[in-house]
């Protein structure tokens, strides 16, 4: 069966501390892949999106994840988190031409300690 | 670009009372989303249109949810009668292709059904 899993529901870490988010995925056909966040109150925003080619994906706001094949994996990693980083984060799964639906994960909130 | 626009952004209703939630999508996007966010179950897709027809209302949970798009740049969402079971927020996306294209987030309707 097709699924996304976030091991992680909440995450605090001091500003300033890296900070990695874990994603898994289970999809039959070569993933797509995404990172989205949420602000409160607001809608999901990308971060970055994987298809093809590199396995370490740059984003936007210092954002990088890298795609393991091998582990079934897509973690997302910041080197340096801002209090303004406190958010939801979404990992989600599409693939192949064709294909709209989108599985999203669970969702890992982060909390970011002053 | 004034991004994916919804309303109301919350709605407070009762029982049984229809409910109408309301998306402009970005000027030029061929494919809407409806989704629904809850704690429990996280993002499901409810409805996709492409090129205002539905493609896809799979998700759509019962009868009493029947979601329109009668141009490209309106889409509703209504749920007669409502029920507490549907507060949840709910989110219309849009994005420019088919496949695997991102997904640009309105600001989400909190429904809450007493």
């Amino acid at each position: 069966a097709q699924s996304v899993t976030q091991p992680d529901i909440h995450i605090t870490v001091s500003e300033g501390a890296s900070l990695e988010l874990r994603c898994n995925y289970s999809y039959g056909a070569t993933p797509y892949l995404f990172w989205y966040v949420q602000s409160p109150g607001q809608g999901l925003q990308l971060l970055l999106k994987y298809f093809s080619g590199d396995t370490l994906v740059q984003g936007i706001k210092g954002f990088e994840a890298e795609f393991k094949r091998s582990q079934s994996s897509f973690n997302l990693r910041k080197p340096s988190v801002h209090w303004s980083d406190a958010a939801e984060y979404f990992c989600a799964v599409g693939g192949g031409s064709g294909t709209y639906k989108y599985i999203f994960g669970t969702g890992t909130r982060l909390k970011v300690l002053a | 670009d004034a991004g994916v626009i919804q309303s109301p952004r919350h709605e407070v209703t009762e029982m049984g009372q229809e409910v109408t939630l309301r998306c402009k999508p970005i000027s030029g996007h061929n494919s809407l989303f409806w989704y629904r966010q809850t704690m429990m179950r996280g993002l499901e897709l409810l409805i996709y249109f492409n090129n205002n027809v539905p493609i896809d209302d799979s998700g759509m949970p019962e009868d009493r949810f029947s979601a329109k798009m009668p141009n490209a740049s309106f889409s509703t969402l209504k749920i007669q009668p409502s029920e507490p079971r549907d507060s949840a927020v709910y989110f219309c996306a849009s994005s420019l292709g088919v496949t695997n294209e991102k997904l640009f987030f309105g600001s989400g309707t909190q429904l809450s059904v007493l």
